[in-house]
């Protein structure tokens, strides 16, 4: 079973904000990083850090941390973020590496 | 511009050993800090890490799959190579491979990754 969790489910009005969370208990010793998956497309990362966007990616995105949970906030969502998100970070040893069960988000 | 892009077989048997190829372009496996890594996906499935190579060729591999796992790397081909033995049908999935950046500690970063490739396990 997956170390982290999440919502599967999340939906959200055009334009409004959405949160998707991702829980895990090594998410208090290291930080999450955030894909977007399309149906048919390989993953891009969305957010990693503290609360870094790579390039290209537009600034309604955005990450936060607290404790066990990490989140990633769209703000003013559009259409084409309707997508899978999957949250990844190391497990609880550091060593490896491991990535939630994803957050189906339609909008 | 970095680029990955997976290559081996869409069809394997089950108990046989799979073999997976990932050429990349844009970066050195030589330079410290950086890795590539291997990430599956069933059919309608979460991603799923499987191992990693490091520019110091560390590996790591998951924890479940590790006695069926070896990744290789060759730094003159700018190749990354993946072996995964006694393949079931419940290995049925795409696989990627991703390129791991230098970075600060704590965090966990793969970006790009490639198309990834499909691999059917059937008999």
């Amino acid at each position: 079973s997956s170390e982290l969790t999440q919502d599967p489910d999340v939906s959200v009005a055009l334009g409004q904000t959405v949160r998707i969370t991702c829980q895990g208990g090594s998410l208090s010793s290291y930080y999450a990083s955030w894909y977007q998956q399309k149906p048919g497309q390989a993953p891009i990362l969305v957010m990693y850090g503290l609360n870094n966007r790579p390039s290209g990616i537009p600034g309604r995105f955005s990450g936060s941390s607290s404790g066990n949970t990490a989140s990633l906030t769209i703000t003013g969502a559009q259409a084409e973020d309707e997508a899978d998100y999957y949250c990844n970070s190391r497990d609880s040893s550091g060593d490896l590496y491991v990535f939630g069960p994803g957050t189906k988000v339609t909008v | 511009q970095i680029t990955l892009k997976e290559s081996g077989p869409t069809l394997v048997k089950p108990t046989q050993t799979l073999t997976l190829t990932c050429t990349f372009s844009g970066f050195s496996l030589n330079t410290f800090g950086v890795g590539v890594g291997w990430i599956r996906q069933p059919p309608g499935k979460a991603l799923e890490w499987l191992a990693l190579v490091y520019w110091d060729d560390d590996k790591r591999y998951s924890a479940s799959l590790k006695n069926r796992l070896i990744i290789t790397r060759d730094t003159s081909k700018n190749q990354v190579v993946l072996t995964m033995t006694n393949m079931d049908p419940a290995d049925t999935g795409t696989y990627y491979c991703a390129h791991r950046p230098l970075l600060v500690f704590g965090e966990s970063v793969f970006d790009p990754w490639g198309q990834g490739t499909l691999v059917i396990v059937s008999s």
